[in-house]
């Protein structure tokens, strides 16, 4: 199974600010990751696909980038409705797998 | 507008069996793949395996840690999906979640989830 080791697992940031959300493979995933962002009391909802693509109705706040086994997930200008917990998820082989999350907070 | 509604979740033996159910509307069931999804308290989502759609003779996959144990079936006239859970543990104490996959040619995501059921292995 692909592994997906995201980092870090928690972060506090302030209204405003840039954070960035970094998901490892443990071998080349090509592009084939997603991420999700779940609210508390909520499911989980689609955000990035296919690596930097934005999902619908989504903030153009949020932008996907990476290759290979090293992606990433910036928030830019930091809203207090961004406090989630973040995974990302391999989806070129089976099982697909995701990241242990990232909670975020809002300072 | 999409629909998925879990139920079945509930209080189980460990050694007991359990069916989950994921009610759809709004779109085309047999069109889709549909997955199964689980987290357990504090800990992060699991895939636990999905079925094909019509195109793809509804078929199905399953992670390791419940094949053998868990069945996937769907009800295409209904438009149900339907988890089978045997042999329960404490450790698939979980909330389930159902999914509608999106599959492309380079693609694949989820992009309807329902809103969960909880289910707790526990004597």
């Amino acid at each position: 199974d692909i592994q997906m080791t995201q980092s870090p697992a928690s972060l506090s940031a302030s209204v405003g600010e840039t954070v960035t959300i970094t998901c490892g493979a443990s071998e080349n995933i090509y592009g084939a990751l997603n991420w999700y962002q779940r609210k508390q009391g909520k499911s989980p909802q689609l955000l990035i696909y296919g690596a930097t693509n934005l999902a619908d109705g989504m903030s153009s706040r949020f932008s996907g980038s990476g290759s290979g086994r090293q992606y990433s997930l910036k928030i830019s200008s930091l809203h207090p409705d961004d406090v989630a917990t973040y995974y990302c998820q391999n989806v070129l082989i089976t099982p697909w797998t995701f990241g242990g999350g990232t909670k975020l907070e809002i300072k | 507008e999409v629909k998925l509604v879990e139920s079945g979740g509930g209080l189980v033996q460990p050694g007991g069996s359990l069916r989950l159910s994921c009610a759809t509307s709004g779109f085309t069931f047999t069109d889709y793949y549909m997955s199964w999804v689980r987290q357990p308290p504090g800990k992060a989502l699991e895939w636990l395996g999905f079925i094909r759609n019509k195109a793809n003779g509804y078929t199905t996959e399953y992670s390791a840690s419940v094949k053998g144990r868990f069945t996937i079936s769907r009800d295409n006239s209904q438009s149900i999906l339907y988890l089978q859970m045997n042999t329960l543990r404490a450790e698939d104490s979980a909330t389930y979640y159902c999914a509608r996959d999106i599959s492309g040619s380079s693609t694949w995501y989820f992009d309807v989830w329902g809103a969960g059921t909880t289910v707790t292995v526990s004597s």
